[in-house]
């Protein structure tokens, strides 16, 4: 069974950063690309970044697009999201999400998330 | 970038009724060449994450019941619970993928009347 697990979501000044982990399990992570998914307080989900399978290609939303920065270890099985210079909009609860065997950005399963909190 | 625009916000059904929920794209997700629409429907319960239902518009997931339905083609789709049952109760979201970025709609919340 597919399990995702995030980790690292905590209370952070405006400015500061974090860095989340999503441990992987149950399938071959090193064959499938990966996502960041988060989802504010009432908001719809909003796709933030993504990775391909051998973690030579990545992309983000323009809401993050050089703040932030996916990466992976497939030795670890494990998903990154370093995030830096965080604004009070980047609350949220962030996912990690599974995509499907054809590489689109179609995601076949989510972890619970971790919250991350931007405030004074 | 595609936007998506989901109606109702909410809906109230009783047991055993059909639950219907609509989604527009403000593009087009059919992509020519395979004839396919790159649209997902998503649903998350409280406290859950979301659980894909539907992808290519229309093909359940494994393991979704048959009573979840999505049709539509271009920039309209639908969501069809038929004879929702309590365990339904749910946000349900669309998503499209035929473009970076992926994008959802704003959610439509099911509910028992």
């Amino acid at each position: 069974e597919v399990h995702l697990v995030e980790s690292g979501g905590d209370l952070v000044q405006p400015g500061g950063s974090l860095r989340l982990s999503c441990a992987a399990s149950g399938f071959s992570f090193s064959s499938y690309a990966m996502a960041w998914v988060r989802q504010a307080p009432g908001k719809e989900l909003e796709w933030v970044s993504a990775i391909n399978a051998n973690g030579g290609a990545t992309y983000y939303a323009d809401s993050v697009k050089g703040r932030f920065s996916i990466s992976r270890d497939n030795s670890r099985n494990t998903l990154y999201l370093q995030m830096n210079g965080l604004r009070a909009e980047d609350r949220a609860i962030y996912h990690c999400a599974k995509q499907n065997e054809h590489q689109l950005p179609l995601f076949d399963r989510w972890g619970r998330g971790t919250l991350v909190t931007v405030s004074s | 970038d595609i936007v998506m625009t989901q109606s109702p916000d909410s809906l109230a059904v009783s047991l055993g009724e059909r639950a219907t929920i609509n989604c527009k794209s403000s593009q087009s997700v059919l992509y020519s060449s395979n004839n396919k629409n790159y649209l997902a429907w998503y649903q998350q319960k409280a406290g859950q994450p979301p659980r894909l239902l539907i992808y290519w518009a229309s093909t359940r997931e494994s393991g979704v019941p048959d009573r979840f339905s999505g049709s539509g083609s271009g920039t309209d789709f639908t969501l069809t619970i038929d004879s929702l049952q309590a365990e339904d109760v749910a946000v349900y979201s669309c998503q499209q993928y035929y473009t970076t970025p992926p994008a959802f709609g704003q959610g439509t919340k099911v509910e028992i009347k």
